[in-house]
């Protein structure tokens, strides 16, 4: 699995958008860009993934490079609520596996 | 709606006792099994996986071992502590085979302090 590289920390004012770059340069034809945070003392929560096009959920917004070299995760209207480590991570076909391994993530302060 | 549960929540015990966390998923069958720890001040690292009943795979060489006595049940256990074994342990699932989405489900944790 290509390896991904985030900022260790960023920081955000209540309300505005969050961006949330990776770079994944090495990722290959077949390789899935998959996000998840980690809210302080509690487990990852999936926040959503792509191939090639730009997706949009509930939660966030996933915009990937046309070369898929690099992606960014959005969050429109950041609330405090939105304070935890934002793990990015790419990841192929795992077999039967499914398992995924996480890197070290950015760490996103929202402030009032 | 399927549901994981883990516990205990939280335990401190002393070094070279045993240890047993547990882990039940709810509402799926044959589901993919992790365990995971998460260091003080670390990234949450990968430490076994199971695929089915009795199929273990472990990550890293280490003081723990886990078993998977039955579909939905994971069980992570040490038999002498370690000072390093502290951290927090989070199990978690995810849909097994060609319909994997990678999306992985996580338990609330189980906090453990190595005294």
């Amino acid at each position: 699995d290509a390896k991904t590289t985030q900022p260790p920390s960023m920081d955000c004012a209540e309300g505005r958008a969050a961006n949330l770059p990776c770079n994944h340069s090495t990722i290959s034809g077949n390789e899935y860009v998959y996000w998840y945070r980690q809210i302080h003392s509690q487990g990852p929560q999936y926040i959503i993934h792509g191939l090639k096009n730009n997706e949009t959920n509930e939660m966030a917004s996933l915009i990937i490079t046309e070369d898929r070299k690099s992606s960014t995760l959005i969050l429109p209207h950041a609330t405090l609520r939105d304070t935890a480590v934002y793990y990015c991570i790419v990841r192929g076909y795992s077999g039967n596996t499914g398992k995924l391994i996480f890197g070290q993530g950015t760490t996103l302060q929202v402030k009032p | 709606s399927q549901t994981i549960h883990q516990w205990p929540a939280t335990l401190v015990q002393p070094v070279g006792s045993p240890l047993s966390l547990e882990c039940t998923v709810e509402g799926t069958s044959n589901p993919n099994l992790y365990w995971y720890r998460q260091a003080a001040g670390r990234g949450l690292q990968l430490l076994f996986y199971s695929v089915g009943i009795g199929q273990i795979s472990s990550e890293v060489p280490q003081n723990l071992s886990a078993s998977r006595p039955q579909d939905r049940q994971f069980i992570l256990s040490s038999k002498k502590l370690l000072l390093s074994d502290s951290g927090f342990y989070l199990c978690a699932w995810s849909v097994r085979g060609i319909e994997n989405t990678g999306e992985l489900f996580f338990g609330e944790g189980s906090r453990l302090t190595v005294l």
